[in-house]
């Protein structure tokens, strides 16, 4: 049971350059997000999901565009990049059920990129 | 606004002795509250969770933590630590009726043999 994978493990960009993070899961879980993790700010929400063709915002989405076109994927984009976006990129997901979602997430072992 | 504080960056304990992680949050609403332990180049690991009822809830690897309503904390404990519990730990908080979870700094727990 592979659960969230996230290619690449690394990327190195070039101020300016675009890139897409991949994301996959196979637990058909409607939500899935996407957290970036620094030094001292523990990690904070990009975008989220709440199932195929529903995003929405997190905490700091500037930079970063998604799209949720099947329950599986959840590409995360970065249109140019940034030095200030150097950070390691966790994707998660995790199963909805009933009226109340409190679901804990299950995390991929992240993408480490650093912009130059 | 909803916050989480871990105010300790690293907490370090000796091999045996009962172990202490703190966290205290803020949200409107029902808090859900939540631990997450991540180990070197790795995801965050689901540890315990408490959405509702026994103030006291146990999760994996022999961890516990105490919901406490009126100082608005949960704590992660565990009565005796070992090596193998030296990790990064995060707690997070989701409000009833959202989607958002926010998580704290996270706290290093080093356990010294």
């Amino acid at each position: 049971n592979a659960g969230v994978t996230q290619t690449p493990k690394f990327q190195v960009l070039k101020t300016g350059q675009s890139m897409t993070l991949q994301c996959a899961q196979d637990m058909n879980h409607e939500y899935m997000s996407w957290y970036r993790q620094d030094p001292g700010m523990g990690l904070r929400l990009i975008h989220y999901s709440v199932g195929a063709g529903i995003t929405d915002q997190g905490e700091v989405p500037n930079g970063y565009n998604v799209s949720r076109s099947t329950t599986e994927d959840f590409p995360l984009r970065l249109l140019s990049a940034a030095p200030s976006q150097t950070s390691v990129y966790f994707c998660a997901s995790s199963y909805m059920q009933g009226s109340s979602y409190n679901s804990p997430l299950h995390f991929g072992n992240g993408t480490r990129l650093t912009v130059t | 606004a909803q916050s989480v504080a871990q105010p300790e960056d690293q907490v370090n304990v000796a091999e045996g002795n009962p172990l202490t992680v703190k966290c205290t949050y803020s949200v409107s609403g029902n808090p859900y509250l939540f631990w997450y332990v991540q180990y070197p180049n790795r995801g965050l690991q689901f540890l315990l969770k408490y959405i509702t009822g026994d103030n006291l809830v146990k999760g994996s690897y022999g961890f516990e933590a105490e919901f406490n309503k009126s100082q608005t904390s949960f704590h992660l404990k565990k009565p005796s630590a070992l090596v193998s519990d030296s990790a990064l730990y995060f707690c997070a908080v989701l409000s009833s009726g959202t989607y958002k979870y926010i998580f704290g700094t996270g706290t290093r727990l080093k356990v010294l043999a």
